[in-house]
């Protein structure tokens, strides 16, 4: 079965840009969640997607925002780049079931210059 | 607001001792608890869960133990081994609040050969 899938795994932007993260979720996984990892905050919950709905946000500005499709696959958005954007953005799915562990991809690592 | 708290960045361990990993939590509502290990350029990768209807959940050489009055768990690992070197992420959540999960900001662990 294969895993969660992220693209691109690194890139490189500017102040003021803008950016799109991919992430495609286990097979038969409807729910798609992201985090975002910053040195010694650890991961920081952004929102939540299941069946095409966000049911849950996380403490971020209106610059983030994320989608999901009928495949499941989700993408999100930042915008407007920050020098304190830069992380790695983790992309995590599950199935519906209140219980049970989130499955992780390797993450987007995002360098804002 | 930090509702996930691992107060130990760091913790250097001997092969074939014990290491425990500490994790503290402030909101009373979670109800499902999970911990991960990260490797560095890699996603997180699910270790071992318990819900809070039990107080010690087993996994191998991995043992989680809760302690609901004091809102504190822990993750023992008998035998350590230096693969088992890594940062180790605690997370928390309500099971009815759609896989929205609380991290701590995870402790790195150093087994010695």
């Amino acid at each position: 079965k294969a895993g969660v899938t992220q693209t691109p795994r690194y890139l490189i932007k500017t102040r003021g840009q803008q950016v799109t993260l991919s992430c495609s979720p286990i097979s038969g996984h409807r729910s798609v969640s992201w985090y975002q990892q910053t040195p010694g905050q650890g991961l920081q919950f952004l929102f939540e997607y299941f069946s095409e709905t966000q049911r849950n946000k996380g403490n971020f500005p209106g610059r983030f925002s994320g989608r999901q499709f009928s495949n499941s696959r989700s993408e999100m958005n930042v915008s407007t780049l920050e020098l304190g954007d830069s992380a790695l953005y983790l992309c995590a799915s599950k199935t519906y079931q209140p219980t049970g562990e989130l499955f992780f991809g390797e993450g987007s690592r995002l360098t804002v210059l | 607001d930090q509702q996930v708290k691992q107060n130990s960045p760091s913790l250097s361990v001997q092969e074939g001792r014990i290491s425990i990993l500490n994790c503290d939590y402030t909101n009373s509502m979670f109800d499902y608890f999970l911990w991960y290990k990260k490797y560095p350029a890699e996603g997180p990768t699910f270790l071992i869960s318990i819900s809070s209807i039990k107080d010690k959940n087993e996994d191998g050489r991995f043992t989680v133990f809760l302690n609901k009055s004091a809102k504190h768990l822990s993750l023992h690992i008998v035998p350590s081994q230096p693969g088992d070197s890594a940062v180790y992420f605690c997370a928390a959540s309500r099971g009815n609040n759609f896989n929205k999960f609380y991290f701590g900001s995870g402790t790195k662990l150093n087994v010695k050969p």
